[in-house]
């Protein structure tokens, strides 16, 4: 099966700009969740969704929203980029939500001018 | 709320001698407990989860409820056992996956 994929892989935006990022699940995987991961805080949870329905969300500002396809694809998007959201945006994927082992992609880099 | 705390940021040893990765958690029910690895340019995945019980790549980790602990422990550290760990609660009901901030292990040779 092939794994959890990640478009675009690497993003430079300046402040102010928005961005969208998207993750592909493994087949047959139904609940995504996004993570943002930087050198000081770890790894600090975003959202998950399943069937389409946002089932969590975590303490970040309303500019970070998400949304999840038919398909289980799903996408995440900032709005009024600022310095502080340059981090590595992971998505994960799993069958269900609950306690299933979580399987991570490679990442996207956003770097924000 | 959950809460995981992994108190080391980096853990430095020599090859050959054991390795014990903490972690610590905040939760009164029943978790579920894993440890996710990240080697260099590698994603992020799963190394084990302690209801299966497994010992993947010589590590394993022992549930300690009483303590609240989930200390990953190897007994001979290997220089490719060297990347950044995570240990993580899951708890039942309608809560995502908590993640400690994360241990940095090197192996020196």
């Amino acid at each position: 099966k092939a794994g959890v994929t990640q478009t675009p892989r690497y993003l430079i935006k300046t402040r102010g700009q928005q961005v969208t990022l998207s993750c592909s699940p493994i087949s047959g995987h139904r609940s995504v969740s996004w993570y943002q991961q930087t050198p000081g805080q770890g790894l600090q949870f975003l959202f998950e969704y399943f069937s389409e329905t946002q089932r969590n969300k975590g303490n970040f500002p309303g500019r970070f929203s998400g949304r999840q396809f038919s398909n289980s694809r799903s996408e995440m998007n900032v709005s009024t980029l600022e310095l502080g959201d340059s981090a590595l945006y992971l998505c994960a994927s799993s069958l269900v939500p609950g306690r299933e082992t979580q399987y991570f992609g490679p990442g996207t880099r956003l770097l924000v001018l | 709320a959950q809460r995981v705390t992994q108190p080391e940021k980096l853990l430095s040893v020599f090859k050959g001698a054991p390795v014990e990765l903490k972690c610590n958690y905040s939760y009164s029910g029943s978790p579920e407990l894993f440890w996710y690895v990240q080697y260099s340019r590698q994603r992020l995945q799963l190394l084990l989860r302690h209801i299966s019980r497994e010992s993947i790549k010589g590590f394993t980790a022992d549930l300690n409820k009483g303590e609240t602990s989930f200390h990953l422990k190897k007994p001979f550290a290997q220089e490719e056992d060297s990347a950044m760990y995570y240990c993580a609660l899951s708890a039942p009901g309608n809560t995502p996956l908590v993640f400690g901030k994360g241990t940095r292990l090197s192996v020196i040779a």
